[in-house]
Protein backbone atom coordinates (compact mmCIF):
# COMPACT_ATOMS: atom_id res chain seq x y z
CA UNK A 1 0.00 0.00 0.00
CA UNK A 2 1.20 3.31 -0.81
CA UNK A 3 1.99 5.18 2.39
CA UNK A 4 2.71 8.67 0.64
CA UNK A 5 0.06 10.05 -1.93
CA UNK A 6 0.46 13.36 -3.70
CA UNK A 7 -2.75 13.14 -6.07
CA UNK A 8 -1.46 16.29 -7.78
CA UNK A 9 0.99 14.90 -10.52
CA UNK A 10 1.45 18.42 -12.27
CA UNK A 11 -0.16 22.10 -11.10
CA UNK A 12 0.08 25.08 -13.57
CA UNK A 13 -0.41 28.82 -12.31
CA UNK A 14 0.49 31.84 -13.20
CA UNK A 15 3.04 33.82 -11.44
CA UNK A 16 1.59 35.68 -8.31
CA UNK A 17 -0.99 33.16 -7.10
CA UNK A 18 -0.92 31.35 -4.63
CA UNK A 19 -0.61 27.13 -4.50
CA UNK A 20 -0.74 24.46 -2.63
CA UNK A 21 0.52 21.13 -2.82
CA UNK A 22 -1.05 18.19 -1.12
CA UNK A 23 0.74 15.30 0.89
CA UNK A 24 -1.73 12.61 2.00
CA UNK A 25 0.62 9.82 4.47
CA UNK A 26 -0.30 6.50 5.96
CA UNK A 27 1.30 4.92 9.40
CA UNK A 28 0.50 3.00 12.01
CA UNK A 29 3.47 4.37 14.18
CA UNK A 30 2.54 7.39 16.57
CA UNK A 31 6.38 8.61 15.70
CA UNK A 32 7.10 9.43 12.83
CA UNK A 33 8.93 12.10 10.62
CA UNK A 34 7.37 13.93 7.39
CA UNK A 35 9.61 15.97 4.89
CA UNK A 36 9.13 17.76 2.19
CA UNK A 37 12.25 17.98 -0.89
CA UNK A 38 12.24 20.24 -4.01
CA UNK A 39 13.39 19.31 -7.00
CA UNK A 40 14.42 22.19 -9.55
CA UNK A 41 14.99 21.64 -13.05
CA UNK A 42 18.49 20.96 -12.35
CA UNK A 43 17.87 17.71 -10.92
CA UNK A 44 19.41 18.33 -7.26
CA UNK A 45 17.25 17.56 -4.07
CA UNK A 46 16.62 20.55 -1.51
CA UNK A 47 15.36 19.67 1.58
CA UNK A 48 12.75 22.07 2.67
CA UNK A 49 11.33 20.89 6.25
CA UNK A 50 11.02 18.35 8.72
CA UNK A 51 7.81 17.74 10.73
CA UNK A 52 7.62 15.22 13.77
CA UNK A 53 4.34 13.78 14.35
CA UNK A 54 3.87 15.32 17.70
CA UNK A 55 4.15 18.81 16.60
CA UNK A 56 0.91 19.79 14.58
CA UNK A 57 1.63 23.13 14.53
CA UNK A 58 1.66 25.27 11.46
CA UNK A 59 5.06 26.43 10.00
CA UNK A 60 6.18 30.23 7.89
CA UNK A 61 8.85 30.03 6.62
CA UNK A 62 9.00 33.68 4.00
CA UNK A 63 6.53 32.23 1.16
CA UNK A 64 6.00 28.57 2.38
CA UNK A 65 3.85 27.20 4.85
CA UNK A 66 3.24 23.64 6.03
CA UNK A 67 -0.40 22.99 7.13
CA UNK A 68 0.22 19.55 9.20
CA UNK A 69 -3.58 17.79 10.15
CA UNK A 70 -2.93 14.54 12.03
CA UNK A 71 -6.56 13.92 11.91
CA UNK A 72 -6.26 13.69 8.66
CA UNK A 73 -3.31 12.44 7.94
CA UNK A 74 -1.79 15.70 5.53
CA UNK A 75 1.36 17.57 5.46
CA UNK A 76 -0.12 20.15 2.65
CA UNK A 77 2.77 22.70 1.21
CA UNK A 78 1.46 26.47 0.38
CA UNK A 79 3.65 28.61 -1.61
CA UNK A 80 2.11 32.02 -1.35
CA UNK A 81 2.44 34.69 -4.31
CA UNK A 82 4.24 32.06 -6.50
CA UNK A 83 7.38 32.80 -8.92
CA UNK A 84 9.22 31.05 -11.37
CA UNK A 85 11.94 30.30 -9.69
CA UNK A 86 8.94 27.78 -7.50
CA UNK A 87 9.28 25.78 -10.64
CA UNK A 88 10.15 22.51 -9.66
CA UNK A 89 8.99 19.25 -8.66
CA UNK A 90 8.00 18.87 -4.78
CA UNK A 91 8.11 15.58 -2.95
CA UNK A 92 6.94 14.62 0.19
CA UNK A 93 8.25 11.77 2.28
CA UNK A 94 7.86 9.86 5.52
CA UNK A 95 10.18 8.43 7.93
CA UNK A 96 8.62 6.43 10.94
CA UNK A 97 9.56 4.79 14.31
CA UNK A 98 9.14 1.55 12.75
CA UNK A 99 11.72 1.52 10.59
CA UNK A 100 13.89 3.28 13.34
CA UNK A 101 13.35 6.37 11.17
CA UNK A 102 16.09 4.51 8.75
CA UNK A 103 14.61 4.88 5.99
CA UNK A 104 12.48 7.74 3.78
CA UNK A 105 9.24 6.86 1.80
CA UNK A 106 8.93 9.01 -1.15
CA UNK A 107 5.28 9.88 -2.76
CA UNK A 108 5.65 10.22 -6.66
CA UNK A 109 5.97 14.11 -6.66
CA UNK A 110 4.01 17.14 -8.00
CA UNK A 111 5.69 19.32 -10.42
CA UNK A 112 4.72 22.86 -10.31
CA UNK A 113 5.40 24.92 -13.59
CA UNK A 114 5.12 28.72 -12.39
CA UNK A 115 4.52 30.69 -15.86
CA UNK A 116 5.42 34.65 -15.89
CA UNK B 1 32.40 22.99 -1.81
CA UNK B 2 29.97 20.53 -2.33
CA UNK B 3 29.11 18.33 1.00
CA UNK B 4 27.84 15.35 -1.13
CA UNK B 5 29.35 14.70 -4.22
CA UNK B 6 28.96 12.02 -6.91
CA UNK B 7 31.07 10.97 -9.48
CA UNK B 8 30.29 10.71 -12.81
CA UNK B 9 27.40 13.28 -12.80
CA UNK B 10 26.50 11.30 -16.68
CA UNK B 11 27.40 7.92 -17.93
CA UNK B 12 26.22 6.19 -20.89
CA UNK B 13 27.05 2.32 -21.17
CA UNK B 14 26.11 -0.58 -22.98
CA UNK B 15 23.95 -3.79 -21.85
CA UNK B 16 26.13 -6.54 -19.96
CA UNK B 17 29.20 -4.17 -19.26
CA UNK B 18 29.87 -2.85 -15.02
CA UNK B 19 29.37 0.20 -13.70
CA UNK B 20 30.45 1.99 -10.32
CA UNK B 21 28.81 5.00 -9.27
CA UNK B 22 30.92 6.64 -6.44
CA UNK B 23 29.63 9.12 -3.70
CA UNK B 24 31.93 10.74 -0.84
CA UNK B 25 30.65 13.29 1.78
CA UNK B 26 32.11 16.14 3.76
CA UNK B 27 29.71 16.52 5.88
CA UNK B 28 30.78 13.88 8.46
CA UNK B 29 27.77 12.09 8.66
CA UNK B 30 27.63 8.45 9.36
CA UNK B 31 24.74 7.22 7.45
CA UNK B 32 24.60 6.70 3.79
CA UNK B 33 21.54 5.71 0.98
CA UNK B 34 21.65 5.03 -2.40
CA UNK B 35 17.91 5.97 -4.45
CA UNK B 36 17.00 5.92 -8.08
CA UNK B 37 14.25 8.30 -9.70
CA UNK B 38 12.46 7.24 -12.26
CA UNK B 39 10.31 9.42 -14.12
CA UNK B 40 6.87 9.49 -12.57
CA UNK B 41 8.39 7.26 -9.47
CA UNK B 42 9.58 9.39 -6.81
CA UNK B 43 13.26 7.92 -5.45
CA UNK B 44 12.91 4.29 -3.98
CA UNK B 45 15.80 3.29 -1.83
CA UNK B 46 18.64 1.07 -3.63
CA UNK B 47 20.76 -0.06 -0.37
CA UNK B 48 21.45 1.79 2.59
CA UNK B 49 24.97 1.76 5.19
CA UNK B 50 24.57 3.03 9.20
CA UNK B 51 28.43 2.66 9.23
CA UNK B 52 31.00 1.18 7.77
CA UNK B 53 30.10 -2.67 8.78
CA UNK B 54 26.71 -2.14 7.88
CA UNK B 55 24.93 -2.55 5.01
CA UNK B 56 20.86 -3.01 3.97
CA UNK B 57 18.92 -3.76 1.13
CA UNK B 58 16.21 -1.24 0.15
CA UNK B 59 13.37 -1.97 -1.47
CA UNK B 60 15.21 -2.65 -5.28
CA UNK B 61 18.10 -4.06 -4.58
CA UNK B 62 18.66 -6.84 -7.09
CA UNK B 63 20.87 -6.20 -10.06
CA UNK B 64 22.85 -3.78 -7.63
CA UNK B 65 25.15 -3.94 -5.31
CA UNK B 66 27.53 -1.63 -2.70
CA UNK B 67 30.98 -1.07 -0.68
CA UNK B 68 31.59 1.28 2.04
CA UNK B 69 34.97 1.93 1.82
CA UNK B 70 35.14 4.60 4.70
CA UNK B 71 32.94 6.74 6.71
CA UNK B 72 33.33 9.09 3.66
CA UNK B 73 32.61 6.84 1.14
CA UNK B 74 29.79 4.96 -0.34
CA UNK B 75 29.87 2.93 -4.04
CA UNK B 76 26.97 1.93 -6.07
CA UNK B 77 27.95 -1.09 -8.74
CA UNK B 78 25.78 -2.60 -11.70
CA UNK B 79 27.09 -6.12 -12.14
CA UNK B 80 25.76 -6.18 -15.67
CA UNK B 81 23.86 -3.53 -16.40
CA UNK B 82 20.62 -3.76 -18.06
CA UNK B 83 18.71 -0.77 -20.40
CA UNK B 84 16.04 -0.63 -17.42
CA UNK B 85 18.33 0.23 -15.36
CA UNK B 86 18.50 3.57 -17.10
CA UNK B 87 17.58 6.01 -14.33
CA UNK B 88 19.01 9.25 -12.37
CA UNK B 89 20.61 7.84 -8.91
CA UNK B 90 20.75 9.98 -6.21
CA UNK B 91 23.32 9.26 -2.67
CA UNK B 92 21.99 11.31 0.68
CA UNK B 93 23.32 11.16 3.90
CA UNK B 94 21.83 11.85 7.63
CA UNK B 95 23.52 11.98 11.10
CA UNK B 96 21.89 9.95 12.30
CA UNK B 97 19.65 10.25 16.07
CA UNK B 98 15.73 10.24 15.93
CA UNK B 99 15.89 14.35 16.47
CA UNK B 100 17.73 15.12 13.60
CA UNK B 101 17.97 12.82 11.24
CA UNK B 102 17.55 14.59 7.93
CA UNK B 103 18.68 13.35 4.56
CA UNK B 104 20.69 15.28 2.37
CA UNK B 105 21.33 14.41 -1.09
CA UNK B 106 24.13 14.57 -3.69
CA UNK B 107 23.10 16.13 -7.01
CA UNK B 108 22.76 12.81 -9.37
CA UNK B 109 24.35 11.00 -11.33
CA UNK B 110 22.30 9.79 -14.71
CA UNK B 111 22.87 6.64 -16.27
CA UNK B 112 21.65 5.06 -19.44
CA UNK B 113 22.05 1.57 -20.16
CA UNK B 114 22.07 0.81 -24.18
Amino acid sequence: AQKVTQAQTEISVVEKEDVTLDCVYETRDTTYYLFWYKQPPSGELVFLIRRNSFDEQNEISGRYSWNFQKSTSSFNFTITASQVVDSAVYFCALSEAGSGYSTLTFGKGTMLLVSP
Amino acid sequence: DADVTQTPRNRITKTGKRIMLECSQTKGHDRMYWYRQDPGLGLQLIYYSFDVKDINKGEISDGYSVSRQAQAKFSLSLESAIPNQTALYFCATSPGGTSTDTQYFGPGTRLTVL
